[in-house]
């Protein structure tokens, strides 16, 4: 299916488990983001990507950890997840450095527990 | 900080009406702003977006209106519909930066 989709769509983990939430893209667009979504804050930017192998912080990196080897897919990883991680989390990604739209996966509903 | 604020955390507005959402950044660096519409359990869709050298853009229904010298802007929906409830984000950019978002405004039109 073309487009951006993320798995799972629902998780649930234990605190100190590591997780890995998975983003995969098809329009071969350069840039690719990780936004968690949390009542009372809006979406913040976790990390970002403007091409295979290049990574950037975002305002909330800390306690996750990406990686971009192939352009379509941008992993996000949690090593030791904590119950503030409990959150849903949008993947998106853009063609490009201009600031167009982004567009969105549907989301994971992570609960750590 | 905040950079993109949205300091109305929801409104309310009947149908047929004019919706109003407002939307405020400080960052000067900024010269790309969007507005995104989010339903619950779905991810943020597109919505409509302006650029700096721009003060208005039209598409349809919904209107942005920018003023830099205030860093202010605003997403008028005319007239709103009951499908238009839902949360709606005001995000801001640069070159080669990331979308920053605004902590949302819940819009509801009721019939």
């Amino acid at each position: 299916d073309a487009g951006i989709t993320q798995s799972p769509r629902y998780k649930i983990t234990e605190t100190g488990r590591q997780v890995t939430l998975m983003c995969h893209q098809t329009w071969s667009h350069s840039y690719m983001f990780w936004y968690r979504q949390d009542l009372g804050h809006g979406l913040r930017l976790i990390y970002y990507s403007a091409a295979a192998d290049i990574t950037d912080k975002g305002e909330v990196p800390d306690g996750y950890v990406v990686s971009r080897s192939k352009t379509e897919n941008f992993p996000l990883t949690l090593e030791s997840a904590t119950r503030s991680q409990t959150s849903v989390y949008f993947c998106a990604s853009r063609d490009g450095p201009r600031v167009t739209e982004a567009f969105f996966g549907q989301g994971t509903r992570l609960t750590v527990v | 900080d905040q950079q993109v604020k949205q300091n109305s955390p929801s409104l309310s507005v009947q149908e047929g009406r004019i919706s109003i959402l407002n939307c405020d950044y400080t960052n000067s660096m900024f010269d790309y702003f969007l507005w995104y519409k989010k339903y619950p359990a779905e991810g943020p869709t597109f919505l409509i977006s302006i650029s700096s050298i721009k003060d208005k853009n039209e598409d349809g229904r919904f209107t942005v209106f920018l003023n830099k010298s205030a860093k202010h802007l605003s997403l008028h929906i005319v007239p709103s519909q009951p499908g238009d409830s839902a949360v709606y984000f005001c995000a801001a950019g640069g070159a080669g930066t990331a979308l920053i978002f605004g902590k949302g405004t819940t819009l509801s039109v009721s019939s």
